[in-house]
This record gives structure tokens, C-alpha cells and sequence, in this order.
């Protein structure tokens, strides 16, 4: 079974600059999270999906980042414009569906904003 | 108070020994989860439990449901065993996890 896929793994970019992230879960995996990993800190949820509806995004700095999952499948999360503090490991997670399943976690987009 | 609590923050042992990572927790929870991530920032998810223990290779998780408390084991440590070790929590509403802080362990060859 394929794992999630993310692209890229690498980014870096100047702050005020425009990024985007993409992300392919498990194939039938209904939850869909975005979450940001800062150097030493654990992961912080950005915006949770079901399908193709937003369950939280109440953590997400709405004023530069956005997400979206049009078909219920893939997402991508975009920050407009970057700021420094955003430098992070961002992770894509899948789960089977809502309610105490595993999530599977993406091998992350490391972004580097000098 | 953190709501996930891992103890010690850094490990640091000889390989073969036997190391114990601790988890604290005070919400009410579906299941804990135990998860490892290696410096290239990927997690994988080790464990899932929400009571008893939970064997895999040289692994161990077991949870304390009264205590609010889990611990992971690892038998006959080695260096490929060296990252970080997260213990995350599903609250029992809408299962966003909870997460500790994580514990960095380093085996020494």
C-alpha cells in the first residue's frame, strides 16, 4: 500500500515570497491534516479535513495560509506572502476517517523562508 | 501544565541497553499514540493503544488507563533506534491529537 506523498521535500524561499504544498493521502483515507513542525516543537495542527470539508482550520493564520481539497483526494496548503517565523517542517497526515483512527503521516515539506 | 507530558526530554545510552520513554496525560482520551521521527523530519507511527500493551519487534507500548500513563520500551537499544519519540493523545470528540514534546533519544555504539 502506497504511503502519503508530499512534494516538494525541500523549499526555500525569500520572506514575502509565495509557496506551495502538495499532498496525496492514503488512497480511501476520508481525513486528511496539515499540520507545522517548528525546529523542537511538536506538530501543530494547521487545518483538518473530512473529505472535501474543513472540520478545524481554527489554528491556521487565515490572513497567509490557505488549503484546500477540492476533490475530497489531494491538497495543497499555500503561504501568501512568507514570513521568517514561517520556516517549518510541514507534515501532511491521512487517517481512514474520523474518530480514533491511525494517522499516517507524509515524509514532510521542510521550508526554509531567509 | 501541558495536557501530554513525556519524560526525560533527552536520553542519551550505550547501545543494548534498555530504555524506558515515559507519557503523562490529563484529558480523557480514545488512544495514545506512540510515533518516531528521525532527523529528516518524517513520523512514523510506532503504536496505537487504548489499553494493555502493544508488542512490535523489539518494541514495547503498554498504557495505564487508570494512572493516565504510557510508557515505550525498547530491548536490546541500537544506534538506528536513535530519534525522536512522540507520545500524542485522541481526545474523545473529534480525535485531533495531542501532542507531547517529544523525547530524543541517542544510542551510543
Amino acid at each position: 500500500e502506497a504511503g502519503v506523498a508530499q512534494s516538494p521535500r525541500y523549499k526555500i524561499i525569500e520572506k514575502r515570497q509565495s509557496v506551495a504544498f502538495w499532498c496525496n493521502p492514503i488512497s480511501g483515507h476520508a481525513t486528511l491534516y496539515w499540520y507545522q513542525q517548528i525546529l523542537g516543537q511538536g506538530p501543530k495542527l494547521l487545518i483538518q479535513f473530512q473529505n472535501n470539508g474543513v472540520v478545524d482550520d481554527s489554528q491556521l493564520p487565515k490572513d497567509r495560509f490557505s488549503a484546500e481539497r477540492l476533490k475530497g483526494v489531494d491538497s495543497t496548503l499555500k503561504i501568501q506572502p512568507a514570513k521568517l517565523e514561517d520556516s517549518a517542517v510541514y507534515l501532511c497526515a491521512s487517517s481512514f476517517s474520523l474518530g480514533g483512527n491511525e494517522q499516517f503521516f507524509g515524509p514532510g515539506t521542510r521550508l526554509t523562508v531567509l | 501544565k501541558n495536557e501530554v507530558e513525556q519524560s526525560p526530554q533527552n536520553l542519551t545510552a550505550q547501545e543494548g541497553e534498555f530504555i524506558t520513554i515515559n507519557c503523562s496525560y490529563s484529558v480523557g482520551i480514545s488512544a495514545l499514540h506512540w510515533l518516531q521521527q528521525h532527523p529528516g523530519g518524517g513520523i512514523v507511527s510506532l503504536f496505537m493503544l487504548s489499553s494493555g500493551k502493544k508488542k512490535h519487534g523489539r518494541l514495547i507500548a503498554t498504557i495505564n488507563i487508570q494512572e493516565k500513563h504510557s510508557s515505550l520500551h525498547i530491548t536490546a537499544s541500537h544506534p538506528r533506534d536513535s530519534a525522536v519519540y512522540i507520545c500524542a493523545v485522541g481526545g474523545d470528540s473529534n480525535y485531533q491529537l495531542i501532542w507531547g514534546a517529544g523525547t530524543k533519544l541517542i544510542i551510543k555504539p
